[in-house]
């Protein structure tokens, strides 16, 4: 059964600092990775999708990497800004229909 | 509206009633899904559509959970008699195409589900 991990659940960082979000996963045979982002009370909306053959993508000020042999993916956040305060979840997608595994999430302060 | 419409927004039930959930998914969407989210937690799968066929319900936790989408658009999630542990919030996500790999999936804001 697939399991996916986030560590730390919460982080606290002062505005400007870059950081690395950390996700891994126990099985490797996946589709595609997701990162996405919930707001309080909101839905997740999605930040970055990788496929399977590939090692990374980059949106703005966001690069989501995948290193599916040893079932880990990060994603960078440069020049972090208050607004990015939110939760970040990691999802792996499987089987044919990419049905998501998640994680338990990233809970994500940026401090002015 | 171009995402994903879930109605209502929130819904308040004693337990032992049954309760509906409704899904609009982005207009062409092959695929839907529901995940459940428990407070604190990731979402977790409940069960997939590709248009009106429901190819996977291995997520669902009971019998008491029923989700069709007849017409191959909007989906229902039914939850009868239900119980305290139902609460949860409900999203559902739609992706344009059925093979796995190169689509993300989009969700709506979801549905808060409290059993009294």
């Amino acid at each position: 059964k697939q399991e996916v991990t986030q560590i730390p659940a919460a982080l606290s960082v002062p505005e400007g600092e870059n950081l690395v979000l950390n996700c891994s996963f126990t099985d490797s045979a996946i589709y595609n990775l997701q990162w996405f982002r919930q707001d309080p009370g909101k839905g997740l909306t999605s930040l970055l999708l990788i496929q399977s053959s590939q090692r990374e993508q980059t949106s703005g000020r966001l690069n989501a990497s995948l290193d599916k042999s040893s079932g880990r993916s990060t994603l960078y956040i440069a020049a972090s800004q208050p607004g990015d305060s939110a939760t970040y979840l990691c999802a792996v997608g499987t089987g044919a229909n990419s049905k998501l595994t998640f994680g338990k999430g990233i809970t994500l302060s940026v401090r002015p | 509206g171009a995402g994903v419409s879930q109605s209502p927004r929130y819904k308040v039930a004693k337990r032992g009633q049954d309760v509906a959930l409704r899904c609009d998914p982005i207009s062409g969407h092959v695929s839907l899904f529901w995940y459940q989210q428990a407070l604190g937690q990731g979402p977790e799968f409940l069960t997939y559509f590709q248009n009106e066929a429901q190819l996977d319900k291995s997520g669902l936790p009971s019998d008491r959970f029923f989700a069709e989408r007849p017409e191959g658009s909007v989906s229902t999630l039914k939850i009868q008699r239900t119980q305290q542990e139902d609460s949860a919030v409900y999203l559902c996500a739609s992706s344009l195409v059925f093979w796995g790999g190169n689509q993300p999936q989009h969700f709506g804001d979801g549905t808060r589900l409290s059993i009294l």
